[in-house]
């Protein structure tokens, strides 16, 4: 199985600032990867597919890159509500796997 | 409007079976992937399961629940079921149903999630 990581696990950023998350994959998984984004009491939301695509209604703020087995979600400018966990998922293989998450909070 | 609503979650003993439904409207179902995710409180997402679209169509499991946990659907119905026997302390979880992309099986849409704990 692909194990995938992420970095860091949590993240101190002010509101207005860029938010850069990174997520790893132990093999390439070429550009099959997604980014969910999880508020607290609710079910993840998928924010980017096929490394940089971003899902339906994802404002622009939200970039994703990479490929092959490095991968990075940019979040240009911190809104109050980006404040929440990050996760990443190669469905390049099965069986699919996440990663750990990224806890995006205040400084 | 894509809604994904699950059921059957709830209290068993360690050995025991559940069996969860996922009811799915808003899309034409026999189009799509299906993903059964679970997320233990406060920790990370774990993807369990995912069936493709005919009904008996190719099933797929994560190591952790193989052998023990069948997922099925029953295109007539809209609905997608996760049969988990031989149950531990360790599936306590919620579990999400999730709809996958037409392209991929990354989930855009999911369901508010159904808890299942497994003690005695």
């Amino acid at each position: 199985e692909i194990v995938m990581t992420q970095s860091p696990a949590t993240l101190s950023v002010s509101p207005g600032e860029r938010a850069t998350l990174s997520c790893r994959a132990s093999q390439s998984v070429g550009s099959n990867l997604a980014w969910y984004q999880q508020k607290p009491g609710q079910a993840p939301r998928l924010l980017i597919f096929g490394a940089s695509i971003r899902a339906t209604g994802i404002p622009a703020r939200f970039t994703g890159s990479g490929s092959g087995a490095e991968f990075t979600l940019t979040i240009s400018s911190l809104q109050s509500e980006d404040f929440v966990n990050y996760y990443c998922q190669q469905y390049n293989n099965w069986p699919l796997t996440f990663g750990p998450g990224t806890k995006v909070h205040i400084k | 409007e894509v809604q994904l609503v699950e059921s059957g979650g709830g209290l068993v003993q360690p050995g025991g079976s559940l069996r969860l439904s996922c009811a799915a409207s808003g899309f034409t179902f026999t189009n799509y992937v299906m993903n059964w995710v679970r997320q233990v409180p406060g920790k990370g997402l774990e993807w369990i399961s995912a069936i493709r679209t005919s009904t008996g169509g190719s099933t797929y499991y994560a190591d952790s629940v193989k052998g023990r946990f069948t997922i099925s659907r029953d295109n007539s119905k809209n609905m997608v079921f996760l049969q988990m026997n031989s149950l531990r302390a360790d599936d306590t979880a919620v579990y999400y149903c999730a709809k996958a992309l037409r392209e991929n099986p990354a989930s855009d849409y999911w369901g508010q999630g159904t808890l299942v704990t497994v003690s005695s």
